[in-house]
């Protein structure tokens, strides 16, 4: 199992602004995934990040728009730049062993 | 590219027996997974069915047919507590350990 420590839970922020992710995993894992949801929809994978590497990005989604950084193999960033209100959404960290993915609690962004 | 199908409600009452429906579309299969959300909460994992069959785990189900690339979520003896929403997910095309996500079944339980 793994346990995903994600902050901040929520956050209010100004359009133009960025702000940056955290996610923390108590063991070490190759890989980390970020997602995007937005209320009541499903998980939209942004991103994979991996150790020693830039991140994987799915279409749609650009490394200016959601830079990641992968410092070691427990702790991931993601930052959302230049933000829209478009951007409100929650994001959630998540990482897999074995068939089985857990997840951070998730922030809940609202850009004003 | 990847789409996963699943109906966006159901509604049932406490005690009766839920099936949630999951038609996939993908050229390469790893398997499929249930996961349950609750409002404000993280998803959790729930089964993960690599072979045709039944899989059971208390109350909960989970069966799969690669020939029709569908499957399904059984929840039986429901409680209220089972209200959530639950999403079953498939690995990516590219045999990567991301996973992709249906768009999610909300199931809500009447007393």
């Amino acid at each position: 199992s793994a346990v995903i420590s994600q902050k901040p839970s929520r956050d209010i922020c100004q359009r133009g602004t960025s702000l940056t992710i955290q996610c923390q995993v108590d063991s070490q894992v190759t890989m980390m995934f970020w997602y995007r949801q937005q209320p009541g929809q499903s998980l939209t994978l942004i991103a994979t990040a991996n150790q020693g590497s830039e991140a994987t990005y799915e279409s749609g989604f650009v490394i200016d728009k959601f830079p990641i950084s992968r410092p070691n193999l427990t702790f991931s960033t993601l930052t959302v730049s230049n933000m829209s209100p478009e951007d409100s959404s929650i994001y959630l960290c998540s990482v897999r062993t074995g068939t089985e993915a857990f997840f951070g609690q998730g922030t809940r962004l609202t850009v004003v | 590219g990847q789409s996963l199908e699943q109906p966006s409600e159901v509604t049932a009452v406490e005690g009766a027996i839920v099936q949630i429906n999951c038609t996939y579309q993908t050229s390469g299969f790893y398997g499929l997974s249930w996961y349950q959300q609750h409002d404000g909460g993280a998803p959790t994992f729930l089964s993960y069915n690599a072979l045709d069959g039944l899989e059971e785990t208390g109350r909960f189900s989970s069966f799969l047919s690669r020939s029709d690339s569908y499957g399904y979520l059984l929840l039986q003896e429901l409680q209220m507590k089972d209200s959530a929403s639950y999403f079953c997910a498939v690995r990516g095309e590219d045999s990567s350990y991301k996973l992709i996500f249906g768009s999610g079944t909300r199931l809500l339980v009447r007393p």
